[in-house]
């Protein structure tokens, strides 16, 4: 059975840092690509970040270029996410999600860590 | 990474067929076989209803069905039950994005 679990969501000040963490089981994570999707309270969803299963490609959405950094331990089956320069607007449930074999959609879904950016 | 565009709220009675519209461009939907959906109950992770337009992963019910023309793709369920009442995101995933759609609220009545 495919579980992701996320940690690593809490209180930060704006202009803070967090990292959130995956820990993946059920399947072979190396083989896999994986993704970050956030949503806000009471808003849609927005896709964040990816990164192939080598950890050698990432990609990001426009908002979080160049404060956020997806990596992966396949040693370890987990998945990260560096936040930086944290701004009120990432205030958010983060969750941790795997592509299918594909590349073509997202299949199976972590529960979610919240990530509060507040003074 | 355009929002694709879907009505805010579509609403219908127990056994009544209802569509969910996701409207996108030639960029994203038009180009793509890589439309699907998520279904999200409130306070739960979403979970993926339809994958490249019109397949249907294991265990989800032949009930929920999607179809393609153009920059539009769309949901459709028929039977609409109780536990069909949930927010509905479509998504044209390229490998390198994944931009969602607006969402869709469905109240059964």
């Amino acid at each position: 059975e495919v579980q992701l679990l996320e940690s690593g969501g809490g209180l930060v000040q704006p202009g803070g840092s967090l990292r959130l963490s995956c820990a993946a089981s059920g399947f072979t994570f190396r083989d896999y690509v994986m993704n970050w999707v956030r949503q806000a309270p009471g808003k849609g969803l927005e896709w964040v970040s990816i990164i192939n299963g080598a950890g050698d490609g990432t990609y990001y959405a426009d908002s979080v270029e160049g404060r956020f950094t997806v990596s992966r331990d396949n040693s370890k089956n987990t998945l990260y996410l560096q936040m930086n320069s944290l701004r009120p607007e990432d205030t958010a449930i983060y969750y941790c999600v795997k592509s299918n074999s594909a590349w073509s959609s997202l299949d199976y879904w972590g529960q979610g860590t919240l990530v509060t950016a507040s003074s | 990474q355009s929002l694709l565009t879907q009505p805010a709220s579509v609403s219908g009675s127990p056994g009544q067929s209802i569509a969910i519209s996701c409207t996108g461009t030639s960029s994203d939907i038009g180009r793509s076989n890589y439309v699907s959906w998520y279904q999200q109950h409130p306070g739960k992770a979403p979970k993926l209803m339809i994958y490249d337009v019109s397949n249907r992963p294991s265990g989800v019910s032949d009930r929920f069905s999607g179809a393609k023309s153009g920059n539009t793709a769309s949901l459709t369920i028929s039977g609409l039950q109780a536990d069909d009442e949930a927010d509905y995101y479509c998504s044209s995933y390229t490998g390198s994005t994944a931009p969602f759609g607006t969402g869709t609220k469905v109240t059964v009545l």
